[in-house]
């Protein structure tokens, strides 16, 4: 039981360039949500889902992707990088009211 | 608009002393709140809740304590020790909504030996 997994757990883009940070979690959780965490704030939630094939918006969705093609799977993706989505990523999964986080991808946009 | 907040950005403890960190909020319907530690380069862990049914909780060397009254929230660390350095984060949602869970934007413990 791996718990959430996220990968990568660094990357560095240019402006403009696109990508994909994974998620996965094998707990069989039906929610799952991705966070941006930034210095000096708290964490801010970009997308959820409450299942598979289900997502919505959070409070900071600008820029950002996703999907949930299966249950243990939640990727996001960045379609066009910009400076300010220079971040650290964060995927979360709950079953009920408390959710576990992953390790964190910290991404920077130059 | 409602929001989460801490008091003390940094608290700096000895090893074996007990530690309070605190955290208020503004959400007076808020009824579900949930501390987590985050250790460098690490996601938050979960570390203890509470619902708004309750004003205090007790897990292992940590208690939590809810005042809605003031709406104020702590977390108290018993003889803290070097591994409990890290950042602390409180975390409230309405309902059960949690796709609005707000989190604060932590506070920083460090264990001095």
């Amino acid at each position: 039981n791996a718990g959430v997994t996220q990968t990568p757990k660094f990357q560095v883009l240019k402006t403009g360039q696109s990508m994909t940070l994974q998620c996965a979690q094998d707990m069989n959780h039906e929610y799952m949500s991705w966070y941006r965490q930034d210095p000096g704030m708290g964490l801010r939630l970009i997308h959820y889902s409450v299942g598979a094939g289900i997502t919505d918006q959070g409070e900071v969705p600008n820029g950002y992707n996703v999907s949930r093609s299966t249950t243990e799977d939640f990727p996001l993706r960045l379609l066009s990088a910009a400076p300010s989505q220079t971040s650290v990523y964060f995927c979360a999964s709950a079953s009920t009211d408390t959710q576990y986080f992953g390790p964190g991808t910290r991404l920077t946009v130059l | 608009g409602e929001s989460v907040g801490l008091h003390l950005p940094t608290l700096s403890v000895q090893e074996g002393d007990n530690s309070i960190i605190n955290c208020a909020y503004s959400n007076s319907a808020s009824d579900y709140f949930i501390w987590y530690k985050q250790e460098s380069g690490k996601g938050p862990q979960f570390i203890i809740d509470i619902r708004s049914n309750m004003d205090k909780r007790q897990g292992q060397r940590v208690t939590v304590l809810l005042n809605k009254t003031v709406k104020h929230l702590s977390l108290q660390i018993a003889a803290t020790q070097p591994g409990d350095s890290a950042v602390y984060f409180c975390a409230e949602t309405e309902g059960g909504e949690r796709w609005d869970m707000r989190f604060g934007a932590g506070t920083r413990l460090t264990v001095k030996p």
